[in-house]
């Protein structure tokens, strides 16, 4: 079983529309969670990090789950700019060394 | 935000020989430097750590003496992948954090094609 598990996707859904991905991660000792962006070809960019409490910010919404070991990212109000590939970040306490999910990739048709 | 420069780009070489990747971090020490590998449509897979000073951390089923890792100061670290073939070929990316920081910063990545 791999440590992040991700839906590829694609999703493809109108502008304006709202869109949830899901992930799923297999160490409990996990402690820090995010959500990166990333655009074909490019670096991974920090979208949010994910609190226990859950977060928001603009249009997007992050939820952690502890006890099922689950992570959402809800997106609102789609754009054509948001199609990217979203990927899943999880690392244990006290380290940096992130483990990546595979990614869900998004298009955002007009 | 503190900003880490991945050099080059992208690059393309003959099969067997070695190509070098630099990455520095422009506005900070870097006590750590992370080097993950992302084939197309993959997740990014951890090659190996890097801190100042000291000999990179492997992660497993990584050659250590085909990816050769230098962090020699504190705002940089290479990435020699040596005798390279084409299964080498893919996008490679850095990460840097320093002391006191919350969160890691990435170059911008090398795409290498080896023909």
């Amino acid at each position: 079983r791999k440590e992040v598990e991700q839906d590829p996707g694609p999703f493809n859904v109108p502008e304006g529309a709202t869109v949830a991905f899901n992930c799923t991660y297999s160490n409990s000792a996990s402690q820090s969670f995010f959500w990166y962006r990333q655009d074909c070809r490019k670096e991974p960019k920090l979208l949010m990090s994910v609190y226990s409490s859950g977060n928001e910010d603009g249009r997007f919404t992050a939820q952690l789950n502890r006890a099922s070991q689950y992570i959402s990212l809800l997106i609102r109000d789609s754009k054509l700019s948001d199609s990217a590939t979203y990927l899943c970040v999880v690392a244990a306490s006290g380290t940096y060394k992130y483990i990546f999910g595979t990614g869900t990739r998004l298009k955002v048709l007009a | 935000g503190a900003v880490v420069s991945q050099h080059p780009s992208w690059v393309i070489c003959k099969s067997g020989t070695s190509v070098k990747i630099e990455c520095r971090s422009l506005d900070f020490q870097a006590t750590t430097m992370f080097w993950y590998r992302q084939f197309p449509k993959q997740s990014l897979m951890l090659m190996a750590t890097s801190n100042e000073g000291s000999k990179a951390t492997y992660e497993q089923g990584v050659e250590k003496d085909k990816f050769l890792i230098n962090h020699a100061s504190l705002t940089l670290s290479t990435l020699t992948v040596t005798s390279a073939h084409p299964e080498d070929s893919s996008f490679y990316i850095c990460s840097a954090i320093g002391r006191e920081m919350e969160k890691l910063f990435f170059g911008s990545g090398t795409q290498l094609s080896v023909l």
